[in-house]
């Protein structure tokens, strides 16, 4: 069975620095999908970043990009110029390719941003 | 507007009050799931459907009930909710296939 492990409980960063949060996942699956969700206090879940397992290629959008190590299982995501409103819970997820009959989540980050 | 519609969003009841969540989308999406969100446990499915008339047990599905009459809507039924119940519930739906899910804005349930 797959599984996402988050190992920071919080991280915090100051307002325009750039921090990374880690995450892990184990699977013998080749083909899948990965997540990063952002949970701000509103509680709404917002895809922030997706990385499909088949693209060597890391994943960006705007100043949220991943460091995707296939062989490592590691998925991280990297925010640069943190800003007040990123302060959030983050959740990694993974999907398999095959079966997709759910997500698979981590146990979350809760990300502070200080000015 | 493409969405989900969870109701209610809070709800606080007492041990052994049936509810209901209910669930919508407008997206005419095969695929929905619902999950539960407990602090240091992350996300965790509960039931999910693939289609109407189809549904299937997550991980955590001791305690609830779903069904899938129409395409659009996925309920979930607590019959005897119970204190351990207590949790931020979501609904999601995707095209069947699809890795995209499309969260509902989620139910804070209270049971005491």
């Amino acid at each position: 069975a797959q599984t996402v492990t988050q190992s920071q409980p919080e991280m915090s960063v100051q307002e325009a620095e750039t921090v990374t949060l880690s995450c892990t996942y184990d699977t013998s699956e080749s083909d899948y999908y990965l997540f990063w969700y952002k949970q701000p206090p509103s509680r709404q879940m917002i895809l922030v970043i997706r990385q499909e397992a088949y693209k060597q290629q890391n994943a960006t959008e705007n100043r949220f990009s991943v460091n995707f190590q296939k062989a490592a299982k590691s998925f991280s995501l990297k925010i640069s110029d943190s800003q007040l409103g990123d302060a959030a819970m983050y959740f990694c997820a993974y999907r398999s390719y095959y079966n997709t009959d759910k997500l698979i989540f981590g146990t979350g980050t809760r990300l502070q941003v200080f000015p | 507007e493409a969405q989900v519609t969870q109701n209610p969003r809070y709800l606080i009841t007492v041990t052994g009050k049936k509810l209901t969540v209910t669930c919508s989308q407008n997206m005419n999406h095969e695929y929905m799931s619902w999950y539960r969100q407990d602090p240091g446990l992350g996300l965790r499915q509960i039931y999910y459907s693939m289609n109407v008339e189809v549904t299937d047990k997550g991980d955590v599905p001791e305690g609830y009930k779903v069904s899938r009459k129409e395409k659009r809507n996925f309920p979930l039924i607590l019959e005897s909710p119970s204190p351990n119940q207590t949790s931020l519930y979501f609904c999601a739906s995707s095209p069947l296939g699809s890795e995209k899910l499309f969260f509902g804005s989620g139910t804070q349930l209270s049971v005491l």
